[in-house]
C-alpha cells in the first residue's frame, strides 16, 4: 500500500516570507497523482495543487508551487509571500486509480 | 451548483448502536470514498466505490460497511458504534479514476459516548 509521510508536524512562517513544507511518498506505481490540501479551523478541505506524476514540469497556483521529484519520492509545497489567511493544517496527498492516501499533516501558523 | 453534502453533521450516540451516515453528491460521479480524521492521522480511508454496486475496503474498514444502490449515494454505517469511532468523517468523489477532480463534503462529527 501507498504511504505518505509529512515530517513536519508543525511550522511558523512571518507574514509576506516563504515557507516550504515537506512530503515524501512510497509507491511502485509509475503513474499517479499528488495534491496538497489545506484544511482550515472550518474543517473544510480545499484543494491547493495538483501534480500528474508523467509530468515533469512542476505545478503553480498562483502563490503555491510544488517541487516534485519523481525519483526520490518527494512532492513539497512552497507558499510564498504567505498571508495570515494560509494559516490551516495542510496534507499531502497520493492518488492512484481513485484511492487517495492523506499524510498527517502539517500545521503552518502565518505570523503578522 | 453540483455538490456534495453530508448527514448529519453533528450526530452524538451511545456505543453498541448501529449509526448511519449519509453522502450524497450532484456531479455524477463514479468515485466515492468516506474517510475519517483522527488527530496525528490525517485522513485514513475506510471504504471506497467505483460504482454502483462495487465496495471496497480501505485501510481502516473494521466496523463499518458501505452500500452503492445508486450513483449518487454512499451511506457509511458503524454497525455497533464503539468510542474509538468518535472522529470526523469525511465523504468524497471523483469523477474518473485519473482522479481529475475531487470534491469533499464538509465532514460529519461523530461522538460515541
Amino acid at each position: 500500500a501507498q504511504t505518505v509521510t509529512q515530517s513536519q508536524p508543525e511550522m511558523s512562517v512571518q507574514e509576506a516570507e516563504t515557507v516550504t513544507l515537506s512530503c515524501t511518498y512510497d509507491t511502485s506505481e509509475n503513474n499517479y497523482y499528488l495534491f496538497w490540501y489545506k484544511q482550515p479551523p472550518s474543517r473544510q478541505m480545499i484543494l491547493v495543487i495538483r501534480q500528474e506524476a508523467y509530468k515533469q514540469q512542476n505545478a503553480t497556483e498562483n502563490r503555491f508551487s510544488v517541487n516534485f521529484q519523481k525519483a526520490a519520492k518527494s512532492f513539497s509545497l512552497k507558499i510564498s509571500d504567505s498571508q495570515l489567511g494560509d494559516t490551516a493544517m495542510y496534507f499531502c496527498a497520493f492518488m492512484k486509480l481513485g484511492d487517495m492516501r492523506f499524510g498527517a499533516g502539517t500545521r503552518l501558523t502565518v505570523k503578522p | 451548483d453540483a455538490e456534495i453534502t453530508q448527514s448529519p453533521r453533528h450526530k452524538i450516540t451511545e456505543t453498541g448502536r448501529q449509526v448511519t451516515l449519509a453522502c450524497h453528491q450532484t456531479w455524477n460521479h463514479n468515485n466515492m470514498f468516506w474517510y475519517r480524521q483522527d488527530l496525528g492521522h490525517g485522513l485514513r480511508l475506510i471504504h471506497y466505490s467505483y460504482g454502483v454496486q462495487d465496495t471496497n475496503k480501505g485501510e481502516v474498514s473494521d466496523g463499518y460497511s458501505v452500500s452503492r444502490s445508486n450513483t449518487e449515494d454512499l451511506p457509511l454505517t458503524l454497525e455497533s458504534a464503539a468510542s474509538s469511532q468518535t472522529s470526523v468523517y469525511f465523504c468524497a468523489s471523483s469523477d474518473s479514476l485519473s482522479g481529475n477532480t475531487i470534491y469533499f463534503g464538509e465532514g460529519s462529527w461523530l461522538t460515541v459516548v
